[in-house]
């Protein structure tokens, strides 16, 4: 079985500041891993992915993951937060099997202060 | 290039009532994915539909059911509505084969998500 804990369902950051989200997964065979993003009142967009090439990943509007094995983690980080990283950010974990059925957490609620 | 297209956007239901939820996927994807989000839930996989057979089921209730048409659109339907049934329906599209031959690995496949059809059950 695989499962997905996303620590903090709210974090507020300055504009400017450094954007951290943390995500540990669980699972019994080799993941993939992806953060996906949902801003109010629309469906989900895909920020990144994690498919067992580079253990860094970098993805769009400048954010990047790091795939960690031995702390089974995939956290997700901005070096600088802009007002528009305000939504709320999903971290979803597949398995390398037949089909792409998604895991996801309960999603962490980022807020950008000015 | 339309990307994946809900209908309705919202709808309000009562309890026991039957609901119908529709989805056309990507241009050039053939695989549709339903998912249930709840509010302040992250999303749940409900099922996953791949040439026309439902392919995945998530841990739903038999009154979740739906359908594929060889168009590669989909249809969700939920009987006898309940008050959990409330939440944001979320279908989700993606490339399963090409060419006839089976994308490898297919966990990797990335989802294009929907907006989603907002269902309140009153």
């Amino acid at each position: 079985a695989q499962s997905v804990t996303q620590l903090g369902s709210h974090v507020s950051v300055s504009e400017g500041a450094l954007v951290l989200l943390r995500c540990n997964y669980s699972s019994s065979v080799p993941p993939y891993l992806f953060w996906y993003v949902q801003y109010p009142n629309q469906g989900l967009q895909l920020l990144l992915k994690y498919t067992s090439a580079a253990t860094l990943v970098k993805g769009i509007n400048g954010f990047e993951a790091e795939f960690k094995k031995s702390e089974t983690s995939f956290h997700l980080t901005k070096p600088s937060a802009h007002m528009s990283d305000a939504a709320e950010y999903f971290c979803a974990v597949s398995a390398k099997t037949y089909g792409n059925k998604l895991v996801f957490g309960a999603g962490t609620i980022l807020r950008v202060k000015s | 290039d339309a990307g994946v297209t809900q209908s309705p956007t919202h709808l309000i239901k009562t309890r026991g009532q039957q609901v119908t939820l529709r989805c056309s996927p990507k241009s050039g994807h053939d695989t549709v994915s339903w998912y249930q989000q709840a509010l302040g839930q992250g999303p749940q996989f409900i099922f996953q539909y791949y040439e026309e057979e439902e392919r995945q089921r998530g841990n739903f209730p038999d009154r979740f059911s739906g359908h594929q048409f060889p168009n590669y659109s989909s249809e969700l339907n939920v009987n006898a509505l309940l008050l959990g049934d409330s939440a944001l329906y979320l279908c989700a599209s993606s490339l399963m084969s090409s060419g006839g031959q089976r994308i490898i690995p297919v966990g990797a496949n990335v989802l294009t998500f929907g907006a989603g059809s907002r269902l309140t059950v009153l």
